[in-house]
C-alpha cells in the first residue's frame, strides 16, 4: 500500500535559524496536505498542494510540491519559538479515498 | 464557532472494561474519521464514515467499533482494552473522504489511559 516517509524525525535549532522537513511517497500523489501539532494539541491544517511543482508560502513558510507529485517539503525560514512542534505531511494517492501521514518531524527551538 | 468536539479530555478505564469515546461536530462535514496516536507517532487511521458508510482500516482490530447515528455525532467503542490500546484518540472531520480539497478538522482528542 500506500507509503509515506517524513525525515528527518526530530530537528533542533536554534532560534533565527532555518528549518526543512522532507516528505516522500511510494506512488504518485493526487494532492499532499501539511498539518502542525503543537505539544499537547491536535493537528491543525496549513495547506495543501495539488499541481506538479507547485510552491506555496504562508509568511515564513514555504511549501514544495515536486513535478513528480511524489515529493514534498516544508522550510521554515528564521525560526521563532512558535514554530514548536511536530510537522505532518499527509497525501492522498491518485484514486485513493484517504489521506497517509508521514511520521513527522518534531521540531524543538533553542531560544 | 463550528468545531470539532471530543469529550472527555481524558479518560481512565480498567483493562478489559469497555469504554466509549465520543465526538460530536458543527461543521456538517460529510465525513467523520476516528485516529488513534501514540507519543511521537503519526495519526493512525481507525475508520471512518462517510455519510453512512462505515470504512474500517483493514489493520483494525476488532476491539474497537463505532458509532454514527446522526450527521453531528459519532462514537468510538472499545470493548475491551488493552495496555497497548493507551493513546491520544483523535476525532476528525471532513466534507469529502481522503480531505481532497478538504482539509481534516480535528478535535482535541481524548486520551486515554488504561489501568
Amino acid at each position: 500500500g500506500q507509503q509515506v516517509m517524513q525525515i528527518p524525525q526530530y530537528q533542533h535549532v536554534q532560534e533565527g535559524e532555518d528549518f526543512t522537513t522532507y516528505c516522500n511517497s511510494s506512488t504518485t500523489l493526487s494532492n499532499i496536505q501539511w498539518y502542525k501539532q503543537r505539544p499537547g494539541g491536535h493537528p491543525v491544517f496549513l495547506i495543501q498542494l495539488v499541481k506538479s511543482g507547485e510552491v506555496k508560502k504562508q509568511k515564513r513558510l514555504t511549501f514544495q510540491f515536486g513535478e513528480a507529485k511524489k515529493n514534498s517539503s516544508l522550510h521554515i525560514t528564521a525560526t521563532q519559538t512558535t514554530d514548536v512542534g511536530t510537522y505532518f505531511c499527509a497525501g492522498r494517492g491518485q484514486g485513493a479515498q484517504k489521506l497517509v501521514f508521514g511520521q513527522g518531524t518534531r521540531l524543538t527551538i533553542n531560544p | 464557532d463550528a468545531m470539532v468536539i471530543q469529550n472527555p479530555r481524558y479518560q481512565v478505564t480498567q483493562f478489559g472494561k469497555p469504554v466509549t469515546l465520543s465526538c460530536s461536530q458543527t461543521l456538517n462535514h460529510n465525513v467523520m474519521y476516528w485516529y488513534q496516536q501514540k507519543s511521537s507517532q503519526a495519526p493512525k487511521l481507525l475508520f471512518h464514515y462517510y455519510d453512512k458508510d462505515f470504512n474500517n482500516e483493514a489493520d483494525t482490530p476488532d476491539n474497537f467499533q463505532s458509532r454514527r447515528p446522526n450527521t453531528s455525532f459519532c462514537f468510538l467503542d472499545i470493548r475491551s482494552p488493552g495496555l497497548g490500546d493507551a493513546a491520544m484518540y483523535l476525532c476528525a472531520t471532513s466534507r469529502t473522504p481522503g480531505g481532497y480539497n478538504s482539509p481534516l478538522h480535528f478535535g482535541n482528542g481524548t486520551r486515554l489511559t488504561v489501568t
